[in-house]
């Protein structure tokens, strides 16, 4: 089975802290995903990455960034944690680019800035 | 460009009552149709996908859907429904159509099975 794993399920940060969320798969994919989701809202995309040092950005990229140096591993950066950045954060992968192939989700991370 | 419409924010229903959770979307070509569900708590899990051939898929858990072309319509569907399928459903789109690399997604639509 594939696993996707998110380095914490809930974080409490501060504002203006600069945040780490880590990614980790575990079945070669290529493509990785950063989602925010809001109740109200959905998912909404905030970068994926096609391939290691590979990055596009989503619909909602602004004060996000991320970093893939290894293919198993997406990070999305916070570099100043703002109040409106409280939400829950999941992310996901796939096998290639093929739009019918389908996304694996981790649990999320439930990230909350005081 | 795609949209996808969930038309139900939330469904209540009880338990061994059918379901159906409605999905239209808008699309100037061909697309593959996804049904993903989130438990209380949890990631997102595929539920069942349409790529081509018979109009009607089953999934998971006893769910199906029916893609209807003419109604740009992927409505999900289960016959008798548990308390455990109390969850989040969220319908998606993607291009069929080369490596494109994004799912469009409706915005969730909130299943209650109550006693």
């Amino acid at each position: 089975d594939v696993k996707v794993t998110q380095s914490s399920r809930y974080l409490v940060k501060r504002t203006g802290e600069k945040v780490f969320l880590e990614c980790v798969q575990d079945m070669d994919h290529e493509n990785m995903f950063w989602y925010r989701q809001d109740p109200g809202l959905g998912l909404r995309l905030i970068y994926f990455s096609y391939d290691v040092k590979m990055k596009e950005k989503g619909d909602i990229p602004e004060g996000y960034s991320v970093s893939r140096e290894k293919k198993e591993r997406f990070s999305l950066i916070l570099e100043s944690a703002s109040t409106n950045q409280t939400s829950m954060y999941l992310c996901a992968s796939r096998w290639d680019s093929k739009s019918y192939n389908e996304q694996f989700f981790g649990p999320g991370t439930r990230l909350t800035v005081l | 460009a795609q949209s996808v419409t969930q038309l139900d924010s939330q469904v209540p229903v009880f338990e061994e009552a059918p379901v159906e959770l409605r999905c239209n979307y808008s699309s100037s070509v061909s697309v593959y149709l996804f049904w993903y569900v989130q438990y209380p708590n949890q990631g997102l899990q595929l539920l069942l996908k349409y790529l081509s051939g018979s109009t009607l898929v089953k999934g998971i858990n006893g769910f199906e859907a029916e893609f209807n072309k003419s109604q740009t319509s992927f409505h999900l569907r289960k016959p008798s429904v548990h308390i455990s399928d109390t969850a989040e459903y969220f319908c998606a789109v993607s291009q069929n159509a080369g490596n494109n690399r994004k799912l469009i997604w409706g915005l969730g639509t909130s299943l209650a099975v109550n006693p």
